[in-house]
């Protein structure tokens, strides 16, 4: 079965450093989603791409958090700099074709800490 | 815009009963609506989705779920749960813009 790969799968890190989290969707897929789930809120949309371009980053702190999809088979979500506030678990979700009403395939996530 | 409530948050059922989780969506219009599953460590998995048709849908691993306009809800059942039912639940609705979850329902089965 074809599968959206994530890496790393987990991160610990100290507040202030730079972390890049990337995603590997499936092949042939053209939207790409990025989630963050956590107890209190639970899975929030960050930002949605289609065709490598970006179509909404609204639930992003823009300050400090950036999105891209350099090709078709890589997108990255950095946070700089990072805060004990962001430790979650961040998925990347890919979609077969045009409509955001595709089914979404998830990857098995990036578990985050920051110290 | 849209939205979606699970009432339950934890469930418990023994091994054998049957299963029903609860989904109410709120969209002006038709939508497509979505059950996923995700278990301890991995992301979510599409147990089976809705977009017209015959409203009573057939899932993975023996789900299915029924959608009641009426009601605005999409409720995932199971006549006999098996212990690897264990897992966290999602309801899920889109219209017009990426999936809107909601909080999810926990799952324990007991033996």
């Amino acid at each position: 079965d074809a599968r959206v790969t994530q890496t790393p799968r987990h991160k610990v890190t100290e507040m202030g450093q730079e972390v890049t989290m990337r995603c590997q969707p499936i092949l042939g897929h053209n939207t790409v989603f990025w989630y963050r789930q956590t107890m209190m809120q639970g899975l929030e949309l960050l930002a949605y791409f289609r065709n490598r371009a970006p179509l909404d980053d609204s639930g992003m702190p823009k300050d400090r958090f950036s999105a891209e999809m350099p090709d078709a088979t890589l997108a990255t979500l950095k946070i700089q700099p990072s805060e004990p506030r962001d430790s979650a678990v961040y998925f990347c979700a890919s979609g077969p074709r045009e409509g955001a009403n595709q089914p979404q395939h998830f990857g098995d996530g990036t578990r985050l800490s920051i110290l | 815009a849209q939205s979606v409530t699970q009432p339950d948050i934890h469930i418990t059922v023994s091994e054998g009963a049957s299963l029903e989780l609860r989904c109410n969506y709120s969209y002006g219009a038709t939508p497509y609506l979505f059950w996923y599953v995700q278990s301890p460590g991995q992301g979510l998995q599409l147990l089976l989705k809705y977009f017209s048709g015959d409203t009573l849908v057939q899932g993975i691993k023996g789900f299915e779920a029924e959608f009641k306009r009426s009601q605005s809800s999409f409720n995932l059942r199971k006549p006999s749960v098996h212990w690897s039912d264990a897992a966290e639940y999602f309801c899920a609705v889109s219209g017009n813009t990426p999936l809107v979850f909601g909080k999810g329902t926990r799952l324990s089965v007991i033996a």
